[in-house]
């Protein structure tokens, strides 16, 4: 079955400096990948996601990478900011289904 | 403007007292999903609905129950809530496949 999983649980920045989270997945059939953000006692927001046929997207300040030999994506953000301390989950998709499989989580904590 | 919709956000029942949980959406999506997430974990899947048709995680108690009455509503029941029902709950929606859009959760407090 698919498991999707963190490299770090935690993960703490400088203001401005660009922050990089990390995620693996197993499942080979998985094709459509989902980067969330939770503040604290709110609900996952969408951040940015990627499909299995691109190696990269960009969004605002955030860039998703995706490489598929590995079963390895990242969420990047540039000059991170106070309001961007989160827990930041990454989320997997079959395209046969509609059900996502989500990793851990990584907390992060950007430093003033 | 709101696209899902929870309420209550916040709910305190005692042990054994049934509440429900509501979500709605303006999104007109066909999925609608309840998920349970304790502390820092990932949002667990209890069940969804592909339009009425009801899909239940194996795992999932039969102390929760689900009904979607219309396209644009649904509630999460807790027949007898344990002190371990206590966490957030969260409601989403989606298309058939695609991303899924977060409400904004109502935290269950069992006393």
């Amino acid at each position: 079955g698919e498991s999707v999983g963190l490299h770090l649980p935690t993960l703490s920045v400088q203001e401005g400096d660009n922050s990089i989270i990390n995620c693996a997945y197993s499942n080979s059939a998985s094709d459509y990948f989902i980067w969330y953000k939770q503040e604290s006692g709110k609900g996952p927001q969408f951040i940015i996601d990627i499909r299995s046929n691109m190696d990269k997207r960009q969004g605002q300040r955030v860039t998703v990478l995706l490489n598929k030999t590995v079963k390895h994506l990242s969420l990047q953000i540039a000059a991170t900011q106070p309001g961007d301390s989160a827990v930041y989950f990454c989320a997997a998709q079959e395209t046969s289904g509609s059900r996502l499989t989500f990793g851990e989580g990584t907390q992060l904590t950007v430093n003033p | 403007d709101a696209m899902v919709i929870q309420n209550p956000r916040y709910q305190v029942t005692q042990f054994g007292k049934p509440v429900t949980l509501s979500c709605s959406q303006t999104l007109n999506h066909n999925v609608m999903y309840w998920y349970q997430q304790k502390s820092s974990q990932a949002p667990k899947l209890l069940f969804h609905y592909y339009d009425k048709d009801f899909n239940n995680e194996a795992d999932t108690p039969d102390n929760f129950q689900s009904r979607r009455p219309n396209t644009s509503f649904c509630f999460l029941d807790i027949r007898s809530p344990g002190l371990g029902d206590a966490a957030m709950y969260l409601c989403a929606t989606s298309r058939v496949v695609g991303t899924q859009y977060f409400g904004p959760g109502t935290r269950l407090t069992v006393l």
